[in-house]
């Protein structure tokens, strides 16, 4: 099994829908949670962490199953600048790794 | 003002050569790394340094030796180059350690090996 498994899309969305990513960890230990967004042909950059009891900011909401070892992101009223791969990563025993997922693919139409 | 930046962005060069890659943050930041994305975009550590301290090495052949001068920069020296290590590497910064804080990323150097 993979350390962090994304669905690689891609995800082919009209504007102002709501679409929703899944990423699995296989670590049971780990601590750390974070999506990244990463644009074609540019650096990831963070989007946001994923803490315990799920997070929001803007149309972004990211939640943390711990019990079956999975992640997940919400984008509400989708926007064409929103077409990005989002690459789900986790921190494994708090050390300075972080493994990346292979990065859900999203292309949001007009 | 340039957060994490990366010389050179691009890369060509034939096989068996040696080249360098630099990279130099302006965050103040104490962690360093280098990543490597492959064709099927995969981006996987290779390196971290905290304070000039080697603290990560993802069994990466000997042919890549990083360099930490000082604290702001991480360099990249690989030996030997082989059409495998054709990928975009990617340097990066964090202010702490331990996986808890936000990764700056620089903006890739895209390094095609013929």
């Amino acid at each position: 099994r993979k350390e962090v498994e994304q669905d690689p899309g891609p995800f082919n969305v009209p504007e102002g829908a709501t679409v929703a990513f899944n990423c699995t960890y296989s670590n049971s230990a780990s601590q750390s949670f974070f999506w990244y967004r990463q644009d074609c042909r540019k650096e990831p950059k963070l989007l946001m962490s994923v803490y315990s009891s799920g997070n929001e900011d803007g149309r972004f909401t990211a939640q943390l199953n711990r019990a079956s070892q999975y992640i997940s992101l919400l984008i509400r009223d989708s926007k064409l600048s929103d077409s990005a791969t989002y690459l789900c990563v986790v921190n494994m025993d708090n050390t300075d790794k972080l493994i990346f997922g292979t990065g859900t693919r999203l292309q949001v139409f007009p | 003002d340039t957060a994490v930046s990366q010389t050179p962005k691009y890369l060509v060069t034939q096989m068996g050569n040696d080249k360098s890659i630099k990279c130099e943050q302006n965050l103040g930041h104490d962690t360093m790394y280098w990543y490597k994305q492959d064709s099927k975009k995969f981006l996987k550590i290779m390196f971290s340094y905290n304070n000039k301290e080697l603290i990560i090495n993802e069994t990466v052949p000997n042919r890549f030796s990083p360099k930490s001068p000082d604290k702001a920069h991480l360099n990249l020296h690989i030996n030997s180059l082989e059409l495998g290590d054709s990928a975009v590497y990617f340097c990066a910064s964090s202010r702490l350690g331990g996986g808890l804080e936000t990764q700056y990323f620089g903006p890739g150097t895209r390094l095609l090996v013929l």
